[in-house]
């Protein structure tokens, strides 16, 4: 089976620009969660969605948005951006109340 | 709400040692534990997790986590590190059945030194 995929894997990207980040789940997985990981603040959960519907959400401004398609494919979006968006994004998949799956992560640098 | 506290966050520990990394949670219903390993520049990979049942749990790469719910600590072990264990651990709760999600700690990084 395949994992979950992200793409891409490096971004650069300037202030004030917008940024789409894209996550493949693995198959039979209907639930795709989001975290941003930094140095300072470590892991943090962005959002869940299930069957196209987002069920949880983090504490993070509404520059950050996502949505999930009926493939269970995910995106996520962060407008506007800042320098302190820099940060590895990680999707993560899973089934029912299985553990979660990550994928490798995007790499997203803001100059 | 749950909480994870990592105490150590980082590690050093010479080669064929063993290895304990301390993990305590907070949480005021059942949960689900688990432990993750993140290599550089990779996403995070599970070596264990704690459902319900025996409180010692074996996972991959030799290492094993035993379950204390009176302390509200799930500590991770292994008797004998490579270098190749060098990485960032991190420990995590969930509560499903009360629409939960995942919590991560703020991680461990263990280096494991020649």
């Amino acid at each position: 089976k395949a994992g979950v995929t992200q793409t891409p894997r490096y971004l650069i990207k300037t202030r004030g620009q917008q940024v789409t980040l894209s996550c493949s789940p693995i198959s039979g997985h209907r639930s795709v969660s989001w975290y941003q990981q930094t140095p300072g603040q470590g892991l943090q959960f962005l959002f869940e969605y299930f069957s196209e519907t987002q069920r949880n959400k983090g504490n993070f401004p509404g520059r950050f948005s996502g949505r999930q398609f009926s493939n269970s494919r995910s995106e996520m979006n962060v407008s506007t951006l800042e320098l302190g968006d820099s940060a590895l994004y990680l999707c993560a998949s899973r089934a029912g109340d299985s553990p979660l799956h990550f994928g490798n992560g995007t790499r997203l640098t803001v100059t | 709400a749950q909480s994870v506290t990592q105490l150590d966050s980082q590690v050093p520990v010479f080669e064929e040692a063993p290895v304990e990394l301390r993990c305590n949670y907070s949480s005021s219903v059942s949960v689900y534990l688990f432990w993750y390993v993140q290599y550089p520049n990779q996403g995070l990979q599970l070596l264990l997790k704690y459902l319900s049942g025996s409180t010692l749990v074996k996972g991959i790469n030799g290492f094993e986590a035993e379950f204390n719910k009176s302390q509200t600590s799930f500590h991770l072990r292994k008797p004998s590190v490579h270098i190749s264990d060098t990485a960032e651990y991190f420990c995590a709760v969930s509560a499903p059945n009360y629409g939960q999600n995942f919590v991560f700690g703020p991680g461990t990084r263990l280096s494991v030194l020649p």
